[in-house]
């Protein structure tokens, strides 16, 4: 059975440019989480969604990112315009969200570095 | 509200003893609790869950971590430390309400000692 599946894995690009991350959850899961996670601040939420849609993106920093999920076998997340401070690993994870024991599983993480 | 709080940054151990690393959370109810593993340039892996059943929980590699509700502990133990241990460790509470955050601690870095 896949995994949480991100791409891309790596992405190194300039400031101003925009940038997409992407995220296959695991077939079934119903709820859908975006981490970063940086050096200096640890991990942090930055929305979850609930059956496609978004129950908390109080963790998105600002208007430059926006998330989307417009089905439930993928989300995207979205950087515009990106910024030097934007460098992090950003997560994905899913969870099945009634039912279950509710542990998240996450993907391998988008390493991006905005030059 | 709820919280989690891992009480130490880094944890030095020598290979061979055991390892403790711990954990205190803060719950209105009885939450889920959790414990992950984050090894160099990789995701989060699953360590052990408990979900009130039995209070002590068996992981993978040998990891263990004891619920014990009256404390408002949850720590992770392995009697023998191995050099593939070395990684960060999250403890993480997950309420009753799914709708509810789910509380990351720090983390805990693991150095294991040849």
């Amino acid at each position: 059975d896949a995994g949480v599946i991100q791409s891309p894995r790596h992405e190194v690009t300039e400031m101003g440019q925009e940038v997409t991350l992407r995220c296959k959850p695991i077939s079934g899961h119903n709820s859908l989480f975006w981490y970063r996670q940086t050096m200096m601040r640890g991990l942090e939420l930055l929305i979850y969604f609930n059956n496609n849609v978004p129950i908390d993106d109080s963790g998105m920093p600002e208007d430059r990112f926006s998330a989307k999920m417009p089905n439930a076998s993928f989300s995207t997340l979205k950087i515009q315009p990106s910024e030097p401070r934007d460098s992090a690993v950003y997560f994905c994870a899913s969870s099945s969200g009634q039912g279950g024991t509710g542990e998240l599983f996450f993907g391998e993480g988008s390493r991006l570095t905005v030059l | 509200a709820q919280s989690v709080t891992q009480l130490d940054s880094h944890v030095s151990v020598s290979e061979g003893t055991p390892v403790l690393l711990r954990c205190n959370y803060s719950s209105s109810y009885s939450p889920s609790l959790f414990w992950y593993v984050q090894h160099p340039n990789k995701g989060l892996q699953l360590l052990l869950k408990y979900t009130s059943a039995a209070t002590l929980v068996k992981g993978i590699n040998g990891f263990e971590a004891e619920f014990k509700k009256s404390e408002t502990s949850f720590h992770l133990t392995k009697p023998s430390a191995h050099m593939s241990d070395a990684a960060e460790y999250f403890c993480v509470v997950r309420p009753l309400n799914r709708d509810d955050k789910i509380i990351f601690g720090k983390g805990t870095r693991l150095h294991i000692l040849p």
